[in-house]
């Protein structure tokens, strides 16, 4: 079992809907979650981080986190062509390992005007 | 603005030479950065943790002698990828957290394109 899953898409949503990008994680001592944007050929940029239970909301992104079920993921609203790149689910290793994160394999979000 | 430089951006390289990349924390100090790779298609992958002022911490199936890490000061890591060979050819990124809790987000260099002839 991969430590950091998701689906790799590529998802494909209409301008103006939600897109729901879904992140599972293996390691029960996970304490941070983070969202990374990551166009083509480029290096991934921070959208969103969450530490507790619940929902975070910053603009039109919202990152939910659920640890029970070890589950974390990234809805965007009102969704945009230049939203389209891949997305990364990035978790800090077990018991920090000094920050050091792991990241999933990215799911790929299109939005067609 | 960038909060972490690296350079160059892409380099071409015939095999068996060494190629340094340099990784700078801009306006704040970095005593631990982050080298990952990332092969096309694929996600990116944590070839060593970098500490200043002493060795760095390599991943399993990295190896440390081909893949040189120096974090000589608070703002500037180096990789050195020593006879590369055009299975190196990746993109290779840094990164550093901004804060000093252990659970700061990293931020990413623009990243280096590596190409092996």
């Amino acid at each position: 079992q991969k430590e950091v899953e998701q689906n790799s898409g590529p998802l494909s949503v209409p301008e103006g809907a939600i897109a729901s990008l879904n992140c599972t994680y293996s390691d029960r001592g996970s304490q941070s979650f983070f969202w990374y944007r990551q166009y083509s050929g480029k290096s991934p940029e921070l959208i969103m981080f969450i530490y507790s239970n619940g929902d975070k909301e910053d603009g039109r992104f919202t990152a939910q986190l659920n640890k029970a079920s070890q589950y974390v993921s990234l809805l965007i609203r009102d969704s945009q062509p230049s939203d389209s790149a891949t997305y990364l689910c990035a978790v800090t290793a077990i018991y920090n390992q000094g920050g050091k994160l792991i990241f999933g394999q990215g799911t790929e979000l299109s939005v067609k005007p | 603005g960038a909060v972490v430089s690296q350079h160059p951006s892409w380099v071409i390289c015939k095999s068996g030479t060494s190629v340094k990349i340099e990784c700078r924390s801009l306006d704040f100090q970095a005593t631990t950065m982050f080298w990952y790779r990332q092969f096309p298609k694929q996600s990116l992958m944590l070839m060593a943790t970098s500490n200043e002022g002493s060795k760095a911490t390599y991943e399993q199936g990295v190896e440390k002698d081909k893949f040189l890490i120096n974090h000589a000061s608070l703002t500037l890591s180096t990789l050195t990828v020593t006879s590369a060979h055009p299975e190196d050819s990746s993109f290779y990124i840094c990164s550093a957290p901004l804060g000093r809790q252990i659970n700061s987000p990293l931020h990413f260099g623009n990243g280096t394109r590596l190409t092996v002839t």
